[in-house]
């Protein structure tokens, strides 16, 4: 089966980075995205990863290593805001479509 | 685009009450997903739809629940009868296909159910 691993809390301080780890087994595999959900919203696209290395979008960054099944979500310069529930997702391989298959997420608590 | 709408935001609802959970889709999304979210299980996919059809309803979880796309506009999820143990947000996303290969999904502000 399918399955996605990422650790369940995380937290740090104001203006420090932190890194949010997935590990992925799949049967096949079509990118890594990442969604990131505020308490009470719904989650919203940040990322996604299709080749090995690292994208940067301001002050968050992805990472992929396919040959490790690894992915990880890098967000620097922390703030408040940035307190929320971190989602990796992989495309389905069973389905034809766009399904994703999404961890459990990891809640960041960012403090003062 | 008012990005995806979902209606009701709340449904408060006795066990054994029918509950219909409505989604409009972001115009041009040829897909859309019906998900449920709790603390247990995090966030599941119920079943989606490309161009109206349904693709695949393997993760509904009992008979009870039941889900269309008359349109390419609208999709209800039907509940009947409620349980408690169905107390959830619900959440719709739809994307595009033809985007990219990223398979963004944009959710909508979700149902919070509660089945008392």
């Amino acid at each position: 089966g399918q399955s996605l691993e990422q650790p369940s809390e995380v937290t740090a301080v104001e203006g420090a980075i932190v890194q949010i780890n997935c590990t992925y087994q799949t049967s096949g595999f079509y990118g890594l995205s990442w969604y990131q959900q505020h308490d009470g919203g719904a989650p919203t696209f940040l990322s996604y990863n299709a080749l090995d290395g690292l994208e940067e979008t301001g002050r968050f960054s992805s990472f992929l290593s396919r040959s490790d099944s690894y992915g990880y979500l890098l967000l620097q310069e922390l703030q408040m805001k940035d307190s929320a529930s971190y989602f990796c997702a992989v495309r389905d391989p069973n389905q034809a479509g766009t399904a994703l298959i999404f961890g459990k997420g990891t809640t960041l608590s960012v403090s003062s | 685009d008012a990005g995806v709408i979902q209606s009701p935001r709340h449904e408060v609802t006795e066990m054994g009450q029918e509950v219909t959970l409505r989604c409009k889709p972001i115009s041009g999304h040829d897909y859309l997903f019906w998900y449920r979210q709790t603390m247990m299980r995090g966030l599941e996919l119920l079943i989606y739809f490309n161009n109206n059809v349904p693709i695949d309803d393997s993760g509904m979880p009992e008979d009870r629940f039941s889900a269309k796309m008359p349109n390419a506009s609208f999709s209800t999820l039907k509940i009947q009868p409620s349980e408690p143990r169905d107390s959830a947000v619900y959440f719709c996303a739809s994307s595009d296909s033809h985007i990219g290969h990223s398979y963004e999904q944009y959710f909508g502000p979700g149902t919070r159910l509660t089945v008392t």
